[in-house]
């Protein structure tokens, strides 16, 4: 069965420093999602991406954020100067073009410290 | 705004008990509900979903989830839970506002059955 793929699984990096995390979302998928989720919290949802723009997005996904699907395969979010709260898991998930009530499927999380 | 709201944070049941997990949610238009489970050092993945029709939906490994719009609540049940089936679980919605298919999660419930 298809699967979303994540990596790295860990990140540590230092506060100030550039993060990228990758996913490989299912192959005939057309909407993709970045979630987190910090220790101990829901998990949130930062961003929706369809037709290679940002669809949706939440109070969290400010300017230190950016998504991109660089290729036909790939889908980045880049965090552009790491802080101490960004430490959590990130999870990527994609869906078919159908309704919003399609199943959204998740790939495994990316573990990120921010030290 | 949307919310879900889990009543339960950690269940702990023996082998064969019945399970109900709560969930309620905020949003009063047309909603479309989940119930996701993450299995130790696994990803996210569905349980069950509801869009419309029958209120009483069922999904995998015998979970069904039952739609009371009154009430506002989507709580999951089984009959007889396994020990296969600790794990958390998240219920989630996607208001009848988005388009985009961002999913509110509850909090999780953690479920721990004993052998």
């Amino acid at each position: 069965e298809p699967e979303v793929t994540q990596t790295p699984s860990h990140q540590v990096t230092q506060m100030g420093q550039e993060v990228i995390l990758r996913c490989v979302p299912i192959s005939n998928h057309l909407y993709f999602y970045w979630y987190r989720q910090i220790l101990g919290q829901k998990v949130e949802f930062l961003v929706s991406f369809y037709n290679n723009e940002i669809s949706e997005k939440s109070e969290i996904f400010d300017d230190q954020f950016s998504v991109e699907r660089p290729d036909g395969s790939n889908f980045t979010l880049k965090i552009r100067s790491t802080k101490l709260e960004d430490s959590a898991m990130y999870f990527c998930a994609s869906r078919l073009a159908g309704g919003p009530q399609e199943t959204q499927y998740f790939g495994p999380g990316t573990r990120l410290l921010v030290l | 705004a949307q919310s879900v709201s889990q009543h339960n944070h950690h269940v702990i049941l023996s082998e064969a008990a019945s399970l109900e997990l709560g969930c309620n949610y905020s949003y009063g238009g047309t909603v479309n509900l989940f119930w996701y489970v993450q299995y130790p050092g696994q990803h996210l993945q569905l349980l069950l979903k509801y869009f419309s029709g029958d209120p009483l939906v069922k999904g995998i490994k015998g979970f069904e989830a039952e739609f009371i719009k009154s009430k506002f609540s989507f709580n999951l049940r089984k009959p007889s839970v396994q020990w296969s089936d600790t794990a958390e679980y998240f219920c989630a919605v996607i208001g009848g506002s988005s388009n985009t298919g961002k999913l509110i999660f509850g909090q999780g419930t953690t479920l721990q059955v004993k052998p």
